[in-house]
């Protein structure tokens, strides 16, 4: 079974600085992983993905995620942070067990963003 | 518009009792799911379902019972509530069940077990 590690379960950052948050994944085969992102009381939404093709995916909202293969990693990058992005962050990957998708998820990170 | 929506929103009650979770969407997929989301964090997959059948029970208690009236419904029926069961619990849905996919996710349900 797969399984994801999120270094930090929080990190603080300064408002307009720069943030990463890190993720490893146990090696596979085929390699499908995720960023959800979720804000105070809500459900998760997907941040972006990672499927196959260019190993560096963006978001709309100024996030981008590296593959890299050879140190099983899938860090989330922002060149500089807004208040709106404090929220809980999860990198999860995805495996078919029984015909069906399930996703793997880190513990997660909490991003505070400090005015 | 919601796309995935769960009801109630909060759920107080007492051990030993027996409580039910909804959930519905209406984006047309074909694969639902729920997970629990500990005190900590940590989200789990409880049960994955696929064109109303069950595909994915990842060694849930029997005393969750997951039931899909229809493609676009996935309830969650719990018996002999625990403090344990004391989570947020999440309803999903995707379209295709591959490895793939976006799952969509709804706005979960607090549920305190006193």
């Amino acid at each position: 079974a797969q399984s994801v590690t999120q270094l930090d379960s929080q990190v603080p950052v300064f408002e307009e600085a720069p943030v990463e948050l890190r993720c490893n994944y146990s090696s596979s085969v085929s390699v499908y992983l995720f960023w959800y992102v979720q804000y105070p009381n809500q459900g998760l939404q997907l941040l972006l993905k990672y499927l196959s093709g260019s190993t560096l995916v963006e978001s709309i909202n100024g996030f981008e995620a590296e593959f890299n293969k050879s140190q099983t990693s899938f860090h989330l990058r922002k060149p500089s942070v807004h208040i709106s992005d404090t929220a809980e962050y999860f990198c999860a990957v995805s495996e078919v067990i029984q015909g069906a998708q399930k996703l793997v998820f880190g513990q997660g990170t909490r991003l505070t963003i400090n005015p | 518009d919601t796309a995935v929506s769960q009801t109630p929103k909060y759920l107080v009650t007492q051990m030993g009792n027996d409580k039910s979770i909804k959930c519905e969407q209406n984006l047309g997929h074909d694969t639902m799911y729920w997970y629990k989301q500990d005190s900590k964090k940590f989200l789990k997959i409880m049960f994955s379902y696929n064109n109303k059948e069950l595909i994915i029970n990842e060694t849930v208690p029997n005393r969750f019972s997951p039931k899909s009236p229809d493609k676009a419904h996935l309830n969650l029926h719990i018996n002999s509530l625990e403090l344990g069961d004391s989570a947020v619990y999440f309803c999903a849905s995707s379209q295709g069940s591959g490895p793939r996919n976006e799952q969509f996710f709804g706005p979960g349900t607090r549920l305190t077990v006193l």
